[in-house]
């Protein structure tokens, strides 16, 4: 099944301590991106990528970090959380940015940070 | 910088009546996607607009992008249960990046 996997789907931290929320698709798209979803703020993208090993910063890429080695996964990576990141996140992807193609989402990481 | 404004934040209807959600954008838009997201669910894309004018229908779902390519609109006839959630538009801007709108909520009176 095609698909975007996220995970964990919930993680509860505490202020400091690194974690990395994975992504992985199996539709060999090219273009995929992060986002963070706060209410009354709608979905507003962390980075992106566009292929392999190019990666690009959204409108809030402070406190995160996202690498793109392999072309079906693209963690995040938060080095030092603070409570301002706690967030529901979620992963997208599509074969191509620029070809109009809809974005695919995974079922998101709610996480928290006390 | 560029946005997509999309009003109301929440609309309270009862089971049958018509719900819309509007979107208006500050610059012109290349086109515009729209996406439901059910509670406690991700985002599913719907449909996507390009032309100026452009209406398309999915069975009680009607969508339209207006003449300028500024603004666009979801028009639901007649909400059952199953419409509930947060549908947000996502324009696409000059530098093809989407710019999402903050969504609407339907939300069924009971």
């Amino acid at each position: 099944e095609a698909q975007v996997t996220q995970n964990p789907r919930y993680l509860i931290t505490v202020t400091g301590k690194k974690l990395t929320v994975t992504c992985s698709q199996n539709m060999n798209h090219e273009y995929m991106s992060w986002y963070r979803q706060d209410p009354g703020l709608g979905l507003r993208q962390i980075y992106y990528s566009m292929n392999v090993e190019v990666t690009d910063k959204g409108d809030v890429p402070e406190g995160y970090k996202v690498s793109r080695k392999e072309k079906r996964n693209f963690p995040l990576i938060l080095e030092s959380p603070s409570p301002n990141q706690t967030s529901l996140y979620f992963c997208a992807s599509t074969p191509y940015h620029l070809n109009d193609s809809p974005l695919h989402f995974g079922n998101g990481t709610r996480l928290t940070v006390t | 910088g560029q946005q997509v404004m999309q009003i109301p934040q929440y609309q309270h209807v009862q089971e049958g009546e018509d719900f819309t959600t509007y979107c208006n954008s500050s610059t012109t838009l290349s086109n515009i996607q729209w996406y439901k997201q059910r509670p406690g669910g991700h985002p599913v894309f719907l449909i996507q607009l390009v032309k100026s004018g452009e209406v398309k229908k999915q069975k009680r779902l009607t969508f339209q992008f207006g003449e300028a390519k500024k603004n666009s609109s979801l028009h639901i006839t007649a909400t059952q249960t199953t419409d509930v959630g947060t549908y947000f538009c996502a324009g696409r801007d000059s530098n093809y990046q989407l710019i999402w709108g903050a969504g609407t909520k339907l939300i069924i009176k009971p």
